[in-house]
């Protein structure tokens, strides 16, 4: 089954802990992104990938790093979460070379930040 | 679930009506749109996109309107059904597609 799979669904951490939310794809596609979401601000772009070593900035990347060593795995690392990085974050995959590609989503992780 | 948006507009229909969702688009570069479908505690779900060339693409029970001059898109679902209630966001997507830029999002109430 095409999927994209993220962990933890949950979690709760103090502020300055470091962590790492996991993304994984089976679709072998070039594209991945990071999504927060907060009430009323809809998904705001953190991170994207077109592929494996080839990152950049999306519109909310402060706070937050990336890497991509394999086209499956997109990981979103939190150096020292803050309180106003507590959300609800999505992964996204999508096929590269043409634009209009249909983007998957991950469940989503709800992370807490106290 | 997941709340998605405390505060979203909302669009109350009758089972069977059609339903119009609104968007404006920030972007007069952004060439290619498309509406997602997000259910509560999911992730959303592509339901139909559009390429800037285009401004009118149809699919099941679905159709997107694109005006560029206004900067506006349209989502249209005919004889809504209780399954469509969700919240719906309208996305762009410039600098070739990799940056995709997100609505605040409506959130559609089907009436039974």
């Amino acid at each position: 089954e095409a999927q994209v799979t993220q962990n933890p669904r949950y979690l709760i951490t103090v502020t300055g802990k470091k962590l790492t939310v996991t993304c994984s794809q089976n679709m072998n596609h070039e594209y991945m992104s990071w999504y927060r979401q907060d009430p009323g601000l809809g998904l705001r772009q953190i991170y994207y990938s077109m592929n494996v070593e080839v990152t950049d900035k999306g519109d909310v990347p402060e706070g937050y790093k990336v890497s991509r060593k394999e086209k499956r795995n997109f990981p979103l690392i939190l150096e020292s979460p803050s309180p106003n990085q507590t959300s609800l974050y999505f992964c996204a995959s999508r096929a590269g070379g043409a634009l209009d590609t249909e983007a998957f989503f991950g469940q989503g992780t709800r992370l807490t930040v106290v | 679930g997941e709340s998605v948006g405390l505060h979203l507009p909302t669009l109350s229909v009758q089972e069977g009506d059609n339903s119009i969702i609104n968007c404006a688009y920030s972007n007069s570069a952004s060439d290619y749109f498309i509406w997602y479908k997000q259910e509560s505690g999911k992730g959303p779900q592509f339901i139909i996109d559009i390429r800037s060339n285009m401004d009118k693409r149809q699919g099941q029970r679905v159709t997107v309107l694109l005006n560029k001059t206004v900067k506006h898109l349209s989502l249209q679902i005919a004889a809504t059904q209780p399954g469509d209630s969700a919240v719906y966001f309208c996305a762009e997507n410039l600098g070739g597609g990799f940056k995709t830029i997100f609505g605040a999002g409506t959130r559609l109430f089907v009436k039974a």
